[in-house]
């Protein structure tokens, strides 16, 4: 049962913003959106977390509709080392707080 | 120091083989975790250890037995596997276990392969 729909693959231009989609339409009031990222033969990496507000951090910002069935990731100025699958994960806390990784959403950064 | 280290990063085996995983984390995270990971699908969660305690078993065949001899330690004792379980098997760890918006750190796995 998919908490997170992301698109399978999406490509961007180095050096512009990447801006990663991620509907999650049955999103529970206290349930935090993760996102996560898994660079080719290497373990996923932490990215940014939220519940309701827009987030930023040193790698990247997160945009979270009002509603918060959808959100989006955006890395403003992608480099080639950020091709990797991005996995947008919905979680919960206490007993409904495991980790479910979905397919995510391959980002390739084009020269 | 945010790293998680798994050894060894390759491992070969035999199907009557017992051989063991080894994950270790000095941040003073009181939750670990294991992973699968099969080749181009997304990791699936199989054990979480809470303060050193068992806490979550996804219903991991018994082939597979984890262990945590202390907080900084997390091990996957594994026997009689099969070819299918070839995967990169990923150990994480976390401030908090199943808390509050407690972000999970990944070591960079140990890719099994079972002949």
């Amino acid at each position: 049962d998919a908490k997170t729909t992301q698109p399978p693959s999406m490509d961007c231009a180095e050096g512009r913003a990447a801006n990663l989609p991620c509907n999650h339409s049955t999103i529970s009031g206290n349930e935090y959106v993760y996102w996560y990222r898994q660079i080719h033969s290497q373990g996923p990496q932490y990215i940014i977390h939220g519940l309701k507000n827009n987030e930023t951090n040193e790698m990247a910002s997160l945009i979270i509709t009002e509603d918060r069935k959808s959100s989006t990731l955006i890395l403003p100025h992608a480099t080639l080392r950020d091709t990797a699958v991005y996995y947008c994960i919905v979680r919960g806390t206490g007993a409904n707080s495991k980790l479910t990784f979905g397919k995510g959403i391959t980002l390739s950064v084009r020269p | 120091d945010t790293e998680v280290t798994q050894t060894p990063k390759h491992l070969v085996m035999g199907m009557t083989n017992k051989k063991s995983l080894k994950c270790e984390q000095h941040m003073g995270h009181r939750a670990m975790y294991w992973y699968k990971q099969k080749a181009k699908k997304p990791p699936e969660l199989m054990f979480v250890y809470s303060y050193e305690k068992l806490s979550i078993n996804e219903s991991v065949p018994s082939r597979f037995s984890p262990e945590c001899p202390n907080s900084s330690l997390l091990n996957l004792h594994l026997h009689a596997l099969q070819p299918e379980d070839s995967a990169l098997y990923l150990c994480a760890s976390s401030q908090e276990p199943l808390g509050e918006s407690y972000e999970q750190y990944f070591g960079p796995g140990t890719r099994l392969t079972v002949t």
